[in-house]
């Protein structure tokens, strides 16, 4: 149980470019989704917490024209990276939470996108 | 603010002796603690959390973790590694008594299981 699926798993695009990655909870409907970005040999950075229906908080230094969150229900959240250029190129990975009290703690995570902008 | 510290990039260890990775943290208030573990190019898979309770916490794998609040530590133990239990390993904390369930994630050791 609590799977959640990225797509797509790997990405190439031209630099000008935009890109769409899609975060899915399977077989659960998520309370909050997440998007990290990690860079090689690096922890996970926070980007930005996102809800069903309300807009995405971003952390502090995120460009929220740079990347749109959009979490159109309770089991997709879609991260655009509108305008990519190469220092985008990054392992981008969502998690997403459901239920309350303790057992929303637990974030359940993605496989990862690789994003790489030529 | 919540920080958490793993102060090993990188842990070796023969296959069927005991593993051990450390993490300590810093938190306001009350201590949300997590571990998780990525395998090359993939996501995090959950293996443990500690909320509240007893400071001894099991979970998946074989995993377990101590909770320690004088030391400021939560060190996930294995008794006995697998050469498949080479991946990074991330820490997390969040401050239990901050609104959202945001986690901040340490910088990740590498454990390498030897033959």
């Amino acid at each position: 149980g609590a799977v959640v699926s990225q797509h797509p798993s790997w990405v190439i695009c031209k630099s000008g470019t935009s890109v769409k990655i899609e975060c899915r909870s399977l077989d659960f409907q998520a309370t909050t989704m997440f998007w990290y970005r990690q860079f090689p040999k690096q922890s996970l950075m926070l980007m930005a917490t996102s809800n069903e229906g309300s807009k995405a908080t971003y952390e502090q230094g995120v460009e929220k024209d740079k990347f749109l969150i959009n979490h159109a229900s309770l089991t997709l959240s879609t991260l655009t990276v509108t305008s990519a250029h190469p220092e985008d190129s990054s392992f981008y990975i969502c998690s997403a939470t459901f239920g309350s009290g303790a057992l929303q703690e637990t974030q359940y995570f993605g496989p990862g996108t690789r994003l790489l902008v030529l | 603010a919540q920080s958490v510290a793993q102060p090993e990039d990188q842990v070796n260890v023969a296959e069927g002796n005991p593993l051990t990775v450390k993490c300590t943290y810093s938190v306001s208030g009350n201590p949300y603690l997590f571990w998780y573990v990525q395998y090359p190019n993939r996501g995090l898979q959950f293996l443990l959390k500690y909320i509240t309770g007893d400071n001894l916490v099991k979970g998946s794998y074989g995993f377990e973790a101590e909770f320690n609040k004088s030391q400021t530590s939560f060190h996930l133990k294995k008794p006995s590694a697998l050469v498949s239990d080479s991946a990074l390993y991330f820490c997390a904390v969040r401050d239990g008594r901050a609104a959202g369930n945001k986690l901040t994630f340490g910088g990740g050791t590498r454990v390498l299981v030897k033959p």
